[in-house]
Formats: structure tokens, C-alpha cells, sequence
């Protein structure tokens, strides 16, 4: 596709079940970054792929986050146990860029999840 | 304190106003700065960005950066409805390390 796709587009949970968000970045990109947007903030960083390889993890927020992304291409970020907290949208950006040079790549328009 | 402050606003200006925008941040290693609009409900777009000190026009918009000040701006001229959006600015070390974001600028562009 033109741009990068993020599915669900919405998404409700209830507190402690375990949800799937999925990034489709732009074919060919080989850098994939995830960001987590709460309400009226900015985005902040979660993790970092360059192809199949998760080179940054240091913004995941505790071990119930988990990114993959295991041909290079699509990347799902999974939730396990969800709390409340965890509320926010999710974005996914893609870079054709090797280098983490991470200015102009390119967001989806994001998944918002609410845990109830 | 954040790493990065900006006022949320929100800001609103009638069409064909002027519009300054601003961050401050607090960690003197940020090299790389933009600045970013959002859409209501969809992806931040990537509009300015600077390597270290200095201006950088495109458009109707500017972007300087002042490093001595640890301050950053994005000046909008003659605004239109279409301008309506939250701007963020984002900045980071170097090729290595991720975006450092700002809350975000909540901006109205009044017809």
C-alpha cells in the first residue's frame, strides 16, 4: 500500500486480556519504530526494528509489552494482561533508511486502545 | 521537569495571523530538531527539521533553533483554516537514539 496500515483501528479491552495490534509498513522499509501517544501528550518511544532485528527495546513500559516483527516486514505489538493504564494510541512508523536516523519516516494513523 | 516542554495550548488565531510556536528543552546533546502536525485522529507528519543552531524556511513556515537558549520555534504565516492541528516537536542526540517528543500545541485557524 501507499502508506503504513495499522489494524485494528480501534480497539476495548477489558482489564487482564491479552490484545494484538498490527503494523503494515510501507513495502520495502526497513526500519519499523512503535510509539505510545496517551491523551494529550506527545509520542513516546517503545521499540525499534531494522528488518527482522529488534535492535531497541528501552521504552517498553514493563514485560507485559512485546514487539515483533519475524520477516521484516509486518510487526505486531502485543499487550498481555492489560491494565487501565496502558489506555493510548499506539503508533507505528516505517523508514526506508538503514541508518537510525530517525527524522521524516512515515507514521500510521495509529490503534486506539482502551482498556475498561 | 520533562525533557521537553511545550504549551498545549490550546491557540486560537483568526485566518491569515501569524502564528509562533515553541519549545523548550533541557538537554543540551539534542542535535536534531523538528517539528511535527497532527490530524485528529490520524499519524504525526513530519513538516520541519534542523541540524543544530539555525533557520530553515519552506513554505510559509520557519523553523529556528536556538541552542544556546535550548529553544525552539515553528512560525506560521499567513494561517489557514487547513493549519487547524496539534504540533509537536520532537528532537534527539544523533542518528542513534529515538524522538523526544513535546506534548504538543493544540492550534485553531479561525476562517
Amino acid at each position: 500500500g501507499a502508506g503504513v496500515s495499522q489494524s485494528p483501528r480501534y480497539k476495548v479491552a477489558k482489564r487482564g486480556q491479552d490484545v494484538a495490534l498490527r503494523c503494515d509498513p510501507i513495502s520495502g522499509h526497513v526500519s519499523l519504530f512503535w510509539y505510545q501517544q496517551a491523551l494529550g501528550q506527545g509520542p513516546e518511544f517503545l521499540t525499534y526494528f531494522q528488518n527482522e532485528a529488534q535492535l531497541d527495546k528501552s521504552g517498553l513500559p514493563s514485560d507485559r509489552f512485546f514487539a515483533e516483527r519475524p520477516e521484516g516486514s509486518v510487526s505486531t505489538l502485543k499487550i498481555q494482561r492489560t491494565q487501565q493504564e496502558d489506555s493510548a494510541v499506539y503508533l507505528c512508523a516505517s523508514s526506508l533508511a538503514e541508518a537510525r536516523i530517525n527524522y521524516g519516516y512515515t507514521f500510521g494513523s495509529g490503534t486506539r486502545l482502551t482498556v475498561v | 521537569q520533562k525533557e521537553v516542554e511545550q504549551d498545549p495550548g490550546p491557540l486560537s488565531v483568526p485566518e491569515g495571523a501569524i502564528v509562533s510556536l515553541n519549545c523548550t528543552y533541557s538537554n543540551s546533546a539534542f542535535q536534531y530538531f523538528m517539528w511535527y502536525r497532527q490530524y485528529s485522529r490520524k499519524g504525526p507528519e513530519l513538516l520541519m527539521y534542523t541540524y543544530s543552531s539555525g533557520n530553515k524556511e519552506d513554505g510559509r513556515f520557519t523553523a529556528q533553533v536556538d541552542k544556546s537558549s535550548k529553544y525552539i520555534s515553528l512560525f506560521i504565516r499567513d494561517s489557514q483554516p487547513s493549519d487547524s492541528a496539534t504540533y509537536l516537536c520532537a528532537m534527539t542526540y544523533s542518528g542513534n537514539t529515538p524522538l523526544v517528543f513535546g506534548k504538543g500545541t493544540r492550534l485553531s485557524v479561525i476562517a
